[in-house]
Formats: C-alpha cells, sequence, structure tokens
C-alpha cells in the first residue's frame, strides 16, 4: 500500500525557519495536504497543493513539491511559540476514493 | 458557518460494551468519513460515506459500522469494546468537488476521545 514518511521531531528558537519534510510512495499522488493538529484536538488544514505544481506560498507558509523525488516540505517562516503542534503530511491518490493516507506526524517544539 | 461537529467530546468505556458517536458535516457537504487515531500516529481510514451510501471501507473488524442520515449526519458505533479501541474518533467532511476545478481537501471535526477500560 502507499506510504507516507515523517520525521517524528523537530526542535526549533522562536523566530527562527522550521522546515518539515515528508515522503510517499504513491506515484499517482493528486493532492498532498499538510494539516496540524494541536493537543487534544482535531486536524487543522493549513495548506495542500495539487502534484502539476512545484511550490505554494500561502502567508508564513510555503509547501515545496519535487515529484521526481516524492518529496513534500512545509516551511514555516518566523516560527512561534504557537506553531508548536504535530504536523501531518498526507496524500490522496488519483483512483477516485478521496481517502488521504496520513504519515504520523512531525511534532514541532518551539523554544522560546 | 459552523464546522464538523462531533458528539460526545469524551467517552469512557469498559470492554465489550458498545459505543455510538456522532457526526454532522458542514453544511452543503454531503460526503462524511471516520478516522481513528491512536496515540502517536496519524488518522487510519475507517468508513466514507456519500449521500448515504457507503463509498469506502477501511481494514477495520465488523464490529465497526457507520451510516449517514438525509441530512448528511453520521453516526459510527463499535461494538465489543476492546481496549485497542481506545483512539481519538475522527470526522471529516467534504465539499462535492470536481477534480479539475476543485481539490480533495477534508475538513475535520475535533474528534471523540474514546477511552475503553
Amino acid at each position: 500500500g502507499e506510504d507516507v514518511e515523517q520525521s517524528l521531531f523537530l526542535s526549533v528558537r522562536e523566530g527562527d525557519s522550521s522546515v518539515i519534510n515528508c515522503t510517499y510512495t504513491d506515484s499517482s499522488s493528486t493532492y498532498l495536504y499538510w494539516y496540524k493538529q494541536e493537543p487534544g484536538a482535531g486536524l487543522q488544514l493549513l495548506t495542500y497543493i495539487f502534484s502539476n505544481m512545484d511550490m505554494k506560498q500561502d502567508q508564513r507558509l510555503t509547501v515545496l513539491l519535487n515529484k521526481k523525488d516524492k518529496h513534500l516540505s512545509l516551511r514555516i517562516a518566523d516560527t512561534q511559540t504557537g506553531d508548536s503542534a504535530i504536523y501531518f503530511c498526507a496524500e490522496t491518490s488519483s483512483g477516485g476514493s478521496y481517502i488521504p493516507t496520513f504519515g504520523r506526524g512531525t511534532s514541532l517544539i518551539v523554544h522560546p | 458557518d459552523a464546522g464538523v461537529t462531533q458528539s460526545p467530546t469524551h467517552l469512557i468505556k469498559t470492554r465489550g460494551q458498545q459505543v455510538t458517536l456522532r457526526c454532522s458535516p458542514i453544511s452543503g457537504h454531503k460526503s462524511v468519513s471516520w478516522y481513528q487515531q491512536v496515540l502517536g500516529q496519524g488518522p487510519q481510514f475507517i468508513f466514507q460515506y456519500y449521500e448515504k451510501e457507503e463509498r469506502g471501507r477501511g481494514n477495520f473488524p465488523d464490529r465497526f459500522s457507520a451510516r449517514q442520515f438525509p441530512n448528511y449526519s453520521s453516526e459510527l458505533n463499535v461494538n465489543a469494546l476492546l481496549l485497542g479501541d481506545s483512539a481519538l474518533y475522527l470526522c471529516a467532511s467534504r465539499p462535492k468537488t470536481n477534480r479539475a476545478q476543485g481539490n480533495d481537501t477534508q475538513y475535520f471535526g475535533p474528534g471523540t476521545r474514546l477511552t475503553v477500560l
């Protein structure tokens, strides 16, 4: 089956940039997503990118997609303590099911 | 507009009991999906419903069942609860989209935290 892999932890200082990486195996991936989950809460959609795009920027968030290497990254500029959360990468394939496959999540810890 | 809502927020059950979780999608969304998120893992797909019909089922035992109502709300039922069913159960809704024009995006509710003792 399809796999989505993420590193489990990332620690940064407040004000620095954070880069969270994700790799996936499904070559028919259509959309790739980043979700944020704060403690005890559901998943909040941060941004998504269509598979025919290389980059998408949305305020402090920049998503880069390398389709050849099946690598997705999320860059958070000027990281704040409020950005501390678990970030999930997810992908949907072109098979028509609209069912995303999620990674295990990267826990971002922002130090003051 | 209200987001996806789920009830209850927390639930404690004992092994062997049955539980029903409820979800109301975003207004206008006709598709509802259910996910199980065990601590330290990403969400795992359980069911997808669209227009009251089951459109997908994940690798979960028959103890798990669901349905969607005419108003597009949904219930997830789990029978004969096991300790391993303890998890955050997430509901997500999705608008009807044309992939050529839109996206597959699902919008998640806050979840129901189920603890099985």
